[in-house]
């Protein structure tokens, strides 16, 4: 079964550095999300990206975050300068729709910064 | 703010006995839920949709019902085996938008 791979499994950076994590959504697939989890706490829901441009963001997702899809296959998400509270698990998901759809998530990223 | 949230944090049960698990929501237009199934280490793992079109899902062992008119979502699992204990979540979505938005969770713990 196809599923989402998500690269590295775990991250350990510098507070103040960047960081990019990186996903290979399913290959037939057009929506692409970014989400995170903050230890005990529920999913939150980041961005949506189509057709090369951010659909739809949360207020987390500000002007340190942004997402690229470099190539065909690969989906990233970069924090320019981390802080202590980008600590979380960041899970990639991508959909074939967006209507009525499930979104398929991948094992996550566990970022620590330090 | 409109949210999506569980009543029960965690819920064990002995094997071959079926689960319940509830979610209850607020944002009035929702009218797509998923249930996803998180197991340490894992992402979420679809389990289950359904649409505000409907008030009942069945699938593999697993059924969802929906109560629109209280705004409550269940989940439940027939004969629950040992490999279904983990972190069930609900999550709602509105055709507004293609955002997610997950409830807090309950733990499934099943007793061999």
């Amino acid at each position: 079964e196809p599923e989402v791979t998500q690269t590295p499994s775990h991250q350990v950076t510098q507070m103040g550095q960047e960081v990019i994590l990186r996903c290979v959504p399913i290959s037939n697939h057009l929506y692409f999300y970014w989400y995170r989890q903050i230890l005990g706490q529920k999913v939150e829901f980041l961005v949506s990206f189509y057709n090369n441009e951010i659909s739809e963001k949360s207020e987390i997702f500000d002007d340190q975050f942004s997402v690229e899809r470099p190539d065909g296959s690969n989906f990233t998400l970069k924090i320019r300068s981390t802080k202590l509270e980008d600590s979380a698990m960041y899970f990639c998901a991508s959909s074939e729709e967006t209507l009525d759809q499930p979104q398929h998530f991948g094992d996550g990223t566990r970022l620590s910064i330090l | 703010g409109e949210s999506v949230g569980l009543h029960l944090p965690t819920l064990s049960v002995q094997e071959g006995d079926n689960s319940i698990i509830n979610c209850a929501y607020s944002n009035s237009a929702s009218d797509y839920f998923i249930w996803y199934k998180q197991e340490s280490g894992k992402g979420p793992q679809f389990i289950i949709d359904i649409r505000s079109n409907m008030d009942k899902r069945q699938g593999q062992r697993v059924t969802v019902l929906l109560n629109k008119t209280v705004k409550h979502l269940s989940l439940q699992i027939a004969a629950t085996q040992p490999g279904d204990s983990a972190v069930y979540f609900c999550a709602e979505n509105h055709n507004a938008g293609n955002m997610l938005t997950f409830g807090g969770g309950t733990r499934l713990m099943v007793k061999p």
